[in-house]
């Protein structure tokens, strides 16, 4: 069964610093997605991607982050100058029909940053 | 605005033993899919079960089933014949039907599975 892969898993760094977090997304999938979720809290929508460029971004999505799809499969979430609440877990999703008519937003395994 | 509640923070249920999870929502919106993802401590999103609000019949995948009551904007989700691996966050979501809309997330329910 297709999934979505996500790298690393655990990423720690030190606050002030730029991390990249990697995401392959189900091939044949159109639509992309970067949500976190802070420890013990709700997940939150970051931003969405279609046809190589932002179809929505939240309130969170500031201009400390960016997406980024550099090749036909990865799509990276960059965060520049991480602060300390940035801490939290990212999750990449992807959407699209997989053939038994359900549609559906298909989840990373995450990539848990640390800022310290 | 979309909103998701789920109104149980934590349950404890025997094992085998059938358990509703509760979720209500809110849109405005006639067109919507209704999502259910579990969490385990490990941290990973599962998808679970999906109800499109204008699918006649509830989904059903396995042990989990989706009580889908539109009028009252409710879409429990039902683990039938509960095992100790069901112990996780779960959590109730939704999805404006337009293909790149953003998946919003209720708070979950922490359900504990005892032996």
């Amino acid at each position: 069964e297709p999934e979505v892969t996500q790298t690393p898993s655990h990423q720690v760094t030190q606050m002030g610093q730029e991390v990249i977090l990697r995401c392959v997304p189900i091939s044949n999938h159109l639509y992309f997605y970067w949500y976190r979720q802070i420890l013990g809290q709700k997940v939150e929508f970051l931003v969405s991607f279609y046809n190589n460029e932002i179809s929505e971004k939240s309130e969170i999505f500031d201009d400390q982050f960016s997406v980024e799809r550099p090749d036909g499969s990865n799509f990276t979430l960059k965060i520049r100058s991480t602060k300390l609440e940035d801490s939290a877990m990212y999750f990449c999703a992807s959407s699209g029909y997989l053939g038994d008519g359900q549609e559906t937003q298909y989840f990373g395994p995450g990539t848990r940053l640390l800022v310290l | 605005a979309q909103k998701i509640t789920q109104t149980q923070p934590g349950m404890f249920v025997q094992e085998k033993e059938a358990v509703t999870l509760d979720c209500t929502y809110d849109t405005s919106d006639p067109s919507y899919g209704l999502f259910w993802y579990k969490q385990p401590s490990s941290g990973e999103m599962i998808f679970l079960i999906y109800q499109g609000s204008y699918d006649q019949q509830n989904a059903t995948e396995g042990r989990y089933s989706l009580n889908f009551q539109k009028a009252r904007k409710s879409a429990n989700l039902v683990i039938s014949a509960s095992q100790l691996g069901d112990s996780a966050m779960y959590f109730c979501a939704m999805r404006l039907q337009n293909r790149d809309d953003k998946i919003i997330f209720g708070k979950g329910t922490r359900l504990h599975i005892l032996p």
